[in-house]
């Protein structure tokens, strides 16, 4: 079984640009949840969907927001990029159980 | 809201030794989960153990251990003859059993274990 893929692993981005990051969950998980581990702060829950719906989202500004597909793969969006974002951003797939990517390295510069 | 504390930055170990690692968590739910995760320099987060709350027995895994006392509100993790693959960092998350808008995992900062040959 192919396990959460995130894509890209690494990212460089320059502030004020809009950057998308992308997951693919384990095949029958219907939902993703997406996570910020900035250094030094653990990791900040972002947004859940489930069925293509948000479900929940953290205390984030609207600059992040994102969308799952019918296939349940999920986009991440971050717009007007700032130095504080950069950060590893994780995805985790979920049926019954948590199983999480190994993330994307985003650096803003 | 829901909040987990892990009040050790960083621990350290000696190979082969035991080691308990200590979360706490605030809630007013009864019914809820409890996890530890590791997290490896490879960045991936992976499962070591889950406890149910309304299981009263401690959930075990190999030479992975926890302390559960729901009273306290206190999810130690003991980590018995510990290993060089064992150094890592070491989250504690809450779930809320009923999920609904609350399904998301609540995180803990984390507990940098080291390991010593």
């Amino acid at each position: 079984e192919a396990g959460v893929t995130q894509s890209p692993t690494h990212l460089i981005k320059t502030r004020g640009q809009q950057v998308t990051l992308r997951c693919s969950p384990i095949s029958g998980h219907t939902s993703v949840y997406w996570y910020q581990q900035a250094l030094g702060l653990g990791l900040q829950f972002l947004l859940w969907y489930d069925e293509g719906e948000e479900r929940n989202r953290g205390n984030f500004p609207p600059r992040f927001s994102g969308r799952q597909f019918p296939n349940y793969s999920s986009e991440l969006n971050v717009n007007a990029l700032e130095l504080e974002d950069s950060a590893l951003y994780l995805c985790a797939s979920s049926r019954w159980g948590y199983t999480f990517g190994s993330g994307t390295r985003l650096t803003v510069v | 809201a829901q909040t987990v504390t892990q009040s050790q930055p960083e621990m350290s170990v000696q190979e082969a030794e035991t080691v308990t690692l200590s979360c706490t968590y605030d809630t007013s739910e009864s019914d809820y989960y409890l996890f530890w995760y590791k997290q490896p320099p490879s960045r991936q987060m992976i499962l070591v153990i889950r406890q149910e709350a309304y299981k009263q027995q401690n959930a075990t895994e190999n030479r992975f251990s926890v302390n559960f006392q729901k009273a306290a509100k206190s999810f130690s993790l003991k980590i018995s003859d510990s290993q060089l693959g064992d150094a890592a960092m070491y989250f504690c998350a809450y779930r809320s059993y009923y999920g609904g808008s609350q399904g998301n995992l609540i995180f803990g900062k984390g507990t940098k274990l080291s390991v010593k040959p």
